[in-house]
């Protein structure tokens, strides 16, 4: 079945650092791919999204390219703030009839340091 | 425009009771989606409704079940609790039912299972 992985956490990282965090993810047909953030006791928040291949998806300084011959998703930023600790998730959303289910990465704590 | 609502925030229940979780979904949605969110990992898809009917389920048995109301607004009912259903509940709604709309989530109930 569908399924999504990403890079293991935590991330640790100083202020103004360089930000990569991996997924990939198998599936079949073309998911729309997804990443969501979540801060310490606080639900999901759409970060960005892509739904076909080359699309590149973009937010608050984030990036992500949909890369269907590597089945990837990374998340990039040029300059993360101490402001972006969080838990981030990749998804991919599964459309199987007209019920669309999202399947999530068991997400990337990230920690910046002032 | 109203975004996605939970009630309660928090709650705490034994094992063997029955528990409601509300949502109110964002603003002209709706399709709402229930996921699963255990300590440390990815949300897990409960199901979904549309049209006050369930629109697709996950892997998870009867005694999660759920209504979909006239105004879109959702509940979740847990029946016979046991220790393994302590999670953050979230609540996702989207636009349609194509299976390729982008859910947008809630802030969760926070569920303990004594």
């Amino acid at each position: 079945g569908d399924s999504v992985t990403q890079m293991e956490g935590p991330v640790t990282l100083s202020e103004e650092a360089f930000l990569t965090i991996n997924c990939t993810y198998t599936a079949t047909g073309y998911p729309s791919l997804f990443w969501y953030v979540q801060y310490p006791g606080e639900g999901l928040q759409l970060l960005l999204k892509a739904t076909k291949a080359d699309d590149k998806g973009s937010n608050k300084g984030f990036e992500a390219t949909y890369r269907k011959e590597t089945t990837s998703f990374h998340l990039e930023k040029g300059s993360v703030q101490v402001s972006d600790s969080a838990v981030y998730f990749c998804a991919l959303l599964h459309g199987s009839g007209n019920t669309g289910k999202l399947i999530f990465g068991q997400g990337t704590t990230l920690q910046v340091k002032p | 425009e109203t975004g996605v609502t939970q009630s309660p925030t928090h709650l705490i229940k034994t094992r063997g009771q029955q528990v409601t979780l509300r949502c109110s979904s964002q603003s002209g949605h709706n399709t709402v989606s229930w996921y699963q969110q255990a300590l440390g990992q990815g949300p897990q898809f409960i199901f979904q409704y549309y049209r006050e009917e369930e629109n697709g389920r996950g892997n998870f048995p009867p005694r999660f079940s759920g209504l979909q109301f006239p105004n879109y607004s959702s509940e979740l009912n847990v029946n016979a609790l046991e220790l393994d259903d302590s999670a953050l509940y979230l609540c996702a709604s989207s636009l349609g039912v194509t299976g390729k709309e982008t859910q947008y989530f809630g802030p969760g109930t926070r569920l303990l299972v004594l």
